[in-house]
């Protein structure tokens, strides 16, 4: 069993539509999660960063976390083609364990 | 801020050959900065962290010696494949993080090697 799980998609909606990503994760020393987003053949940007269980909103985008049941989310409101790209959870354990663990990405395509 | 280039941005080499990535921070210096490997549509994989001066950590399964990785400076970092292979073929990420306070990894655009 992989350390996080994630859908690969593809995952196609239309323009304006609420997008919803999802991971979830066997390893209950996680605290640190993250979204990325990244282009086709370009390094991924970080989106959301978020501490323990709890949501985080940066204008359309909102991240939750739900510790007990290892499962994050991230929505995306009145989704524009331009979110169209793949889509990536990352976590870690305690603050200063840098090392990342992604999923496998989600391929989302937003169609105007 | 914290944008992190690669270099170059693709290369091609024939089997055999080695191959040298730059990595740099351009207006931040990071303490630490980590090598991904990643495959067409699969996820990024650590292959290996390093921190400046210090030899670098890999990965289990992740060769040392067909892999050199130098982090020289706070602002540059070189991964080396060794006598490449077809196989070696992938999308090299690498990222960097400031340290100090921040634990936030900025990642490069990725080098895309192709091994013929």
């Amino acid at each position: 069993q992989k350390e996080v799980e994630q859908d690969p998609g593809p995952l196609s909606v239309p323009e304006g539509a609420i997008v919803s990503l999802n991971c979830t994760y066997s390893n209950s020393a996680f605290q640190y999660f993250m979204w990325y987003r990244q282009y086709s053949r370009k390094g991924p940007e970080l989106l959301m960063y978020t501490y323990s269980s709890g949501n985080k909103e940066d204008g359309r985008f909102t991240a939750q976390v739900d510790k007990s049941s290892k499962y994050i989310s991230l929505f995306i409101r009145d989704s524009q083609p331009s979110d169209s790209a793949t889509y990536l959870c990352a976590m870690r354990g305690s603050w200063g364990a840098q090392k990342l663990v992604f999923g496998q990405g989600t391929r989302l395509t937003i169609n105007p | 801020g914290a944008v992190v280039s690669q270099h170059p941005s693709w290369v091609i080499c024939k089997s055999g050959t080695s191959v040298k990535i730059e990595c740099r921070s351009l207006d931040f210096q990071a303490t630490t900065m980590f090598w991904y490997r990643q495959f067409p549509k699969q996820s990024l994989m650590l292959m290996a962290t390093s921190n400046e001066g210090s030899k670098a950590t890999y990965e289990q399964g992740v060769e040392k010696d067909k892999f050199l990785i130098n982090h020289a400076s706070l602002t540059l970092s070189t991964l080396t494949v060794t006598s490449a292979h077809p196989e070696d073929s992938s999308f090299y990420i690498c990222s960097a993080s400031p340290g100090q306070g921040t634990d936030t990894q900025y990642f490069g655009p990725g080098t895309r090697l192709t091994v013929l």
